[in-house]
Order: C-alpha cells, then structure tokens, then sequence
C-alpha cells in the first residue's frame, strides 16, 4: 500500500538558518503530494502541493519539487522564522475518493 | 474560505460511556475524514464518506462508527469509550475531483478517557 517516510524530529534551528525536511513515498500510479503545517493548538492546513513530476510546490517561502525519479518530495526553506515554529507533515494521495496517506510529521523548533 | 468545525475541543468522558463527536463543513463537499493523532504515529484514518449515507472504513474502524445524514455533517462514535481511545481527533473534508484533493481540516477534539 502507500506510504510515506519523513525524517524524524524535533528539529530545532537559529532564525534565518536553512531548512530541509526529507520526505519519500511509496505508491502505485501517480500521486499528488503535499505538505501540511500545524501549529501549536489547531488543525492542519495545506501548505503546498505538487501534482505531477518535475511540479514544484510554493507558498511563504517553502518549497518542495515532485522527483519522481527519486520519489521524493522534500521541503526547504531559505531562511526560517520564529513563527515557522510547527509540525510539518508530508502526505501523498491516489487512488479512488483522494485518500491521504500522512507521514509521522516532523516537529521544527526555531529559536531566536 | 472553507470552514471546518467540530462540536468541542477538548472532551472527558467516563469509561464505558458513549461519545459523539460532530463536524460540519460549510463548502459543499463530497468527502469527509475522521483522524485520530497520536505521538509518534501521526495521522491515522478512522473513518471516511464521499458521499451521504455512505462510508468506508479507514486503516483503523475498530471501535468506531460513523453516521452521514447531511452532506455538511458528519459523525464519529465511540459506542463504549476505552482509555486506548484517548487522543487528538481531526476531522477534514475535500472535494471528489483529482487535482482538488486538498484537505480542510477542523481544529481537533482532543478526547481523554479516564
């Protein structure tokens, strides 16, 4: 079935210091991939996406590239916030009804 | 902007009792999810519905049902609530179509069973 493996945490980082979380997959056909954020005391919310290979998913300043070849999706940050401060969690769907598959989540700490 | 919400956010119950938990989602979707979340597992999938009236079993029904009688809402039972049921829940719904598979999450039940 599909999976998803993503580094395990806390990860903790200076502000403005380069953020990489690795995340792989296992499926059949084509997923979509994603990452979700949560922030201390709520839900998850989409973070970005991609939905094809070669795709690169952005939004505040993370992004992640679909590599198929590699079936990776891992998500980086140029320079990380206080406020980037969360749990991150790659997912993938496929299949019929767009079930997701979460990975563990990686939880980020950063300090000022 | 989709709303999810669900009917508490945090709950404590005896063991043995009957819990309900509701969510409602006010953009018209065709799927709807139950998660439980716990430490070191992530998100594990109870329940889901695409549609009313019907429902699937995700990786981890035992214990659980669930009832959609509207197409906004949906509900997760715990017919007689253990302590190993204590956790976060999460509710989430999203379109049917590829390509709009994003999930809209409500912000969790967190549930303890004494």
């Amino acid at each position: 079935g599909d999976s998803v493996t993503q580094m395990e945490g806390p990860v903790t980082l200076s502000e403005e210091a380069f953020l990489t979380i690795n995340c792989t997959y296992t499926a059949t056909g084509y997923p979509s991939l994603f990452w979700y954020v949560q922030y201390p005391g709520e839900g998850l919310q989409l973070l970005l996406k991609a939905t094809k290979a070669d795709d690169k998913g952005s939004n505040k300043g993370f992004e992640a590239t679909y590599r198929k070849e590699t079936t990776s999706f891992h998500l980086e940050k140029g320079s990380v916030q206080v406020s980037d401060s969360a749990v991150y969690f790659c997912a993938l769907s496929s299949g019929g009804y767009q079930k997701v598959t979460f990975g563990t989540g990686t939880k980020l700490q950063v300090i000022p | 902007d989709v709303k999810v919400t669900q009917s508490s956010r945090y709950l404590v119950k005896r063991t043995g009792e009957k819990v309900f938990l509701e969510c409602v989602q006010d953009m018209d979707h065709e799927n709807m999810f139950w998660y439980r979340q716990d430490p070191g597992l992530g998100l594990r999938l109870i329940y889901f519905s695409y549609d009313v009236k019907m429902k699937e079993k995700g990786d981890i029904p035992e214990g659980y049902s669930v009832s959609r009688e509207k197409k906004e809402r949906f509900s997760l039972i715990l017919e007689s609530a253990s302590t190993n049921q204590t956790s976060m829940y999460l509710c989430a719904s999203s379109l049917v179509r590829r390509g709009q598979e994003t999930q809209y999450f409500g912000p969790g039940t967190r549930l303890l069973v004494l």
